[in-house]
Parts: structure tokens; C-alpha cells; sequence
């Protein structure tokens, strides 16, 4: 186990659906991202919290909602995806946002969108 | 902007030998690489950072180089064994002042018994 936990790990949700994604990490980390892997693409950076604050949104489009109430704990919110959206959604963390620091990877959430 | 490429191509090889795979960046000079390992279904697990200052570092079976000058990094499992098969990925910060990743595609080692 890394220390990063992810729930639900496998969602399947029509297009209308509304439904979140929870990220929690037990490292004492202050700096915590979601990642979109898709098949045979790299990981896609698309949100970097530090300290709670958000400070990298990498041209998601609005139907992926971040939130970070504390650094402990991420959530991506979902609404009207569509089937691209279908991959393994990753969260990690790190000390810190800054230079250097290895991220630790929770096990992902499987997503499906019919 | 800035590229990492790594061989798309599964690497196959007999348990017992070294197994090396590369890493290609253009368009960049990062301050440091890192190298994760990904297993099916599961998400990347940190297992090397080398700095740009470094020419090669070493961890129990593992060692990376790193040289600047042919913008690349090699990663070494020596006495490979079936337990080592895996996704290998390495990653690139985007900048020189952020802890943002780039990370390559990544290359698939298949180690046989």
C-alpha cells in the first residue's frame, strides 16, 4: 500500500449521470494531483492541489470538477461525461508541490461512461 | 514544447539477464528524471530519481544514467527475474521550478522464466 486510497475502484455511469471520485492519503503530503490514463496514451496531468490550493488545471474541460477541502483528502466531481472520458482516473501526492518530491500513486478508479 | 519517448515496443527477455530500457526527451533540459514502475490495473510506484548532475544512480538491482548531452536516461534491472515484468515509465518535471510530471508513454518489460 502506498498511503493513497481511492474509492469508488471501478464506476460505470451513463452520460447523464452525476457522481464523484474520492482520493484520501494518509503521508502527511500537502500537494495532490489527478491524473487521466487512457489505453496506450501517457498518464494526463489534469489537477494540482498545494496546500489546498489549486494550482494547475491542465485545460480539463468543466464537467470534471476538482475539490480539496483539506490536504488530506481529493475529490473529482462528474457531470454529462461523455464515453472518451471512459480510463483509470489516478491520484497522487507529494511534501509538496515543489521540485523533485515523488509522487505516490493511489490504486486508480476504473471509470466507464456509457 | 517539450517530448519523452520511450520505446512503445514490449521488451522481452530471459529471466537471469539484464534488461535496459530508454528514455528520449527533445525540446528540454530537466533538472532531474524519475523512473515508476506500473503494474496492470494498479497506479505507478516511484522507484529512482536522478539528478542532472548525476551520471548514474544505483538501488539493489536497479541503475539509471542520465546524460545530458544525448538528452536521455537508461534504466538497468540487472539478474531480471519473472517478479520485474511490469510497465516502466519515466517522468520529466515540466519545468525547472515546479514538481509537475511529464511522463513518457512508457516501456513494458516481459521477463520469461
Amino acid at each position: 500500500e502506498t498511503g493513497v486510497t481511492q474509492t469508488p475502484r471501478h464506476l460505470v455511469m451513463g452520460m447523464t449521470n452525476k457522481k464523484s471520485l474520492k482520493c484520501e492519503q494518509h503521508l502527511g503530503h500537502n500537494a495532490m494531483y489527478w491524473y487521466k490514463q487512457s489505453a496506450k496514451k501517457p498518464l494526463e496531468l489534469m489537477f494540482v492541489y498545494n496546500f489546498k490550493e489549486q494550482t494547475e488545471n491542465n485545460s480539463v474541460p468543466s464537467r470534471f470538477s476538482p475539490e480539496c477541502p483539506n490536504s488530506s483528502h481529493l475529490f473529482l466531481h462528474l457531470h454529462t461525461l461523455q464515453p472518451e472520458d471512459s480510463a483509470l482516473y489516478l491520484c497522487a501526492s507529494s511534501q509538496e508541490g515543489g521540485v523533485g518530491n515523488e509522487q505516490f500513486f493511489g490504486p486508480g478508479t476504473r471509470l466507464t461512461v456509457l | 514544447s517539450q517530448k519523452i519517448e520511450q520505446n512503445s515496443e514490449a521488451l522481452n527477455i530471459q529471466e537471469g539477464k539484464t534488461a535496459t530500457l530508454t528514455c528520449n526527451y527533445t525540446n528540454y533540459s530537466p533538472a532531474y528524471l524519475q523512473w515508476y514502475r506500473q503494474d496492470p490495473g494498479r497506479g505507478p510506484v516511484f522507484l529512482l530519481l536522478i539528478r542532472e548532475n548525476e551520471k548514474e544512480k544505483r538501488k539493489e538491482r536497479l541503475k539509471v544514467t542520465f546524460d545530458t548531452t544525448l538528452k536521455q536516461s537508461l534504466f538497468h534491472i540487472t539478474a531480471s527475474q519473472p517478479a520485474d515484468s511490469a510497465t516502466y515509465l519515466c517522468a520529466l518535471p515540466f519545468s525547472s521550478n515546479t514538481g509537475k510530471l511529464i511522463f513518457g508513454q512508457g516501456t513494458t518489460l516481459q521477463v520469461k522464466p
